[in-house]
């Protein structure tokens, strides 16, 4: 299977800060990778598909980039809802794989 | 209403089974697979596996395979997981999930659509 790895793991950060998460694959990927939001208690949600794809109706402060092994998911300026845990997830293989997630935590 | 209302929570004893379903609604359910994705108290996201509903084809995770079913119900649009051998760490929230990609040979798609999840408890 493709490991899927996120860093960092937490991310502390204020209103308005731009951050970055970073997902790293074990092989290869092309650009089939997905960004999900997940609240507690509640289902992900989709952010980012193909890399770079914004989902329908979410704010375009949200980014992806990268290819190949390496992809990002940026958002240019905290707002108090992105306080979130984030996943990144690969679905180039004949098995889908997630990343263990990056808890987004106000400082 | 395009949604995915899964089944109420449940508790088993290890060793038994647990089936928890899925019912699709608001959109052509045949052109879509169906993945299970199920999530351990304070842990990540874990791929089950996944199902179409076109052809009822399934491709499941090694680390489950063997101990899981996945089944569709066209005429009900209702998809099902079968989990068998329930041990304490299958305890966890397990989610449906849609590919966002009609007519995928696998799961080869991300996924727009989720269910709100189904805690199962597995517990003597």
């Amino acid at each position: 299977d493709i490991q899927m790895t996120q860093s960092p793991s937490t991310l502390s950060a204020s209103v308005g800060d731009r951050v970055t998460i970073t997902c790293r694959a074990s092989q290869s990927i092309s650009g089939w990778l997905a960004w999900y939001q997940q609240k507690p208690g509640k289902a992900p949600k989709l952010l980012i598909y193909e890399a770079s794809s914004l989902e329908s109706g979410v704010p375009s402060r949200f980014s992806g980039s990268g290819s190949g092994t390496e992809f990002t998911l940026t958002i240019s300026s905290l707002q108090p809802d992105d306080f979130a845990t984030y996943y990144c997830h690969q679905y180039n293989s004949y098995s889908a794989t997630f990343g263990q997630g990056t808890k987004l935590e106000i400082k | 209403q395009v949604q995915l209302v899964q089944s109420g929570a449940e508790v088993k004893k290890p060793g038994a089974s647990v089936k928890v379903s899925c019912k699709a609604s608001g959109y052509t359910f045949t052109s879509y697979g169906i993945n299970w994705v199920r999530q351990a108290p304070g842990q990540g996201l874990e791929w089950m596996g996944w199902i179409s509903f076109y052809n009822g084809n399934t491709n499941y995770a090694q680390k489950v395979e063997g101990r899981v079913t996945m089944t569709t119900d066209t005429s009900t649009t209702t998809a099902y997981m079968e989990l068998r051998s329930l041990r304490s760490d299958d305890t966890a929230v397990y989610y449906c999930a849609r590919d966002a990609v009609p007519y995928t040979l696998s799961s080869w798609s991300y996924f727009d659509l989720w269910g709100r999840g189904t805690l199962v408890t597995v517990s003597s």
